[in-house]
Parts: structure tokens; sequence; C-alpha cells
């Protein structure tokens, strides 16, 4: 079985740009949550989604944003980029017999200069 | 609230030596789950190990077992004759049930293994 994917795995963008950063789950898995992963704060969950529909939200600002679409696809969006955004954004999926383990993609190295 | 504690930073060790990797954590709620996960240089958080808050029997897996004891809401792994490719960064993680699909990371622990 193909594990989680995520494209793009580096981006460079600039202040008050905006970015898309794509995830593809492990077949048969419905659920998708998304964290970020910085020196300073560690992994923090940003939110998950199940069936197209957002079921939880960690504590980030309106700038970032996701969604999920009928084949389990997610993309998260950051608008207006800041310096502080640079990390690395890991999602990860779940179903199946062990609903409860998240398995996790290669991540996406965002840099914001 | 719910937290995960790795007090220890970075840890060396040289190749064939033991290590125990600690975890505290702290929740009210009685149903949970604890995870161990490894993250090499490559960026992946791979999955080691799950256990829920029920089950409370050590694991032992090859060279890595774990050991969970609610008592001193701890979760602690130990590697067994490290080995260089176990150089990484270990998190360990806590999930509530019913708060869906969020993980609570400690800050990890860098471990080292030099040859």
């Amino acid at each position: 079985k193909a594990g989680v994917t995520q494209t793009p795995r580096y981006l460079i963008k600039t202040r008050g740009q905006q970015v898309t950063l794509s995830c593809s789950p492990i077949s048969g898995h419905r659920s998708v949550s998304w964290y970020q992963q910085t020196p300073g704060q560690g992994l923090q969950f940003l939110f998950e989604y199940f069936s197209e529909t957002q079921r939880n939200k960690g504590n980030f600002p309106g700038r970032f944003s996701g969604r999920q679409f009928s084949n389990s696809r997610s993309e998260m969006n950051v608008s207006t980029l800041e310096l502080g955004d640079s990390a690395l954004y890991l999602c990860a999926s779940s179903g199946g017999r062990s609903i409860e383990t998240q398995y996790f993609g290669p991540g996406t190295r965002l840099l914001v200069l | 609230a719910q937290k995960v504690t790795q007090a220890q930073t970075e840890i060396s060790v040289v190749e064939k030596e033991d290590v125990t990797l600690d975890c505290v954590y702290e929740t009210r709620d009685t149903t949970y789950y604890l995870f161990w996960y490894k993250q090499p240089p490559s960026g992946e958080l791979v999955f080691l190990i799950r256990r829920n808050s029920f089950d409370e029997q050590n694991e032992i897996s090859g060279r890595y077992s774990w050991n969970f004891q609610k008592s001193t809401s701890s979760f602690n792994f130990t590697i067994t004759a490290s080995q260089v490719v176990d150089s990484a960064v270990y998190f360990c993680a806590l999930s509530i049930v019913g708060n869906t699909g969020k993980l609570i990371f400690g800050q990890g622990t860098t471990l080292q293994v030099k040859p």
C-alpha cells in the first residue's frame, strides 16, 4: 500500500503571498490531519478532516484553512504569508482497522522570505 | 488541558549501549492513546507504537521496549543495544478519545548514537 504523499516537498514564498499544500492519504483512509512543525513551537495540530468535513481545529489564525475532497485528498491553504509561517507542514491519515493511529507523509518544507 | 513532556532534549550514546527515552503526560480524561514516533533527518514521522489507557502491559518488539505506567503517567521507551541507525528525533504523543484527529506531541528527544 502506498503511504501518505505530500506535494510539493519544498516551497519558497515571499511575505504576503498565499500557498496551497496538497496531501493524498493512504488508500482507504478517510481522516486527514495537518500539523505545523517549527523549532520553537514543535509539532502543533492545525485541523482534521473526515468525509469532506472539518471535525477538529487547532489554535491557529483564520489565515490557515483547509478542505477535503470526495476522494479524501486534502489541501491546506495559508493566505497572507508571514515570516513565522516558515515550517515543515506534515499531513497524516488514519482509517481502517487502526483508526486511532495516524500515519504521516514526508512533509512540505515552506520557507517564507 | 493535556500535555506531554519529554524532559530529555538530547541524548548521546555509544553504539550497543541501552538508552531510555522518558515521556510524562497529563490528562484528566480516562480514555486516551499514547504513541511513540521516530523522525529521521528526512522529516517523515514514523509510527512505532500505540498504547491505549486501559492496557498497561509492557511491550517488547525486537530491540525496542515500552513501559506504560498510569500511576506515574509515564510511557517510557527503551532501545536495547542501540545502533547508529537509531539516531533520530523521537516524539511521544497523546490523543484523547473523542478529540478526533488531534495528537498532542512532546517536544521530542534527539538521540545520537555514535559508532
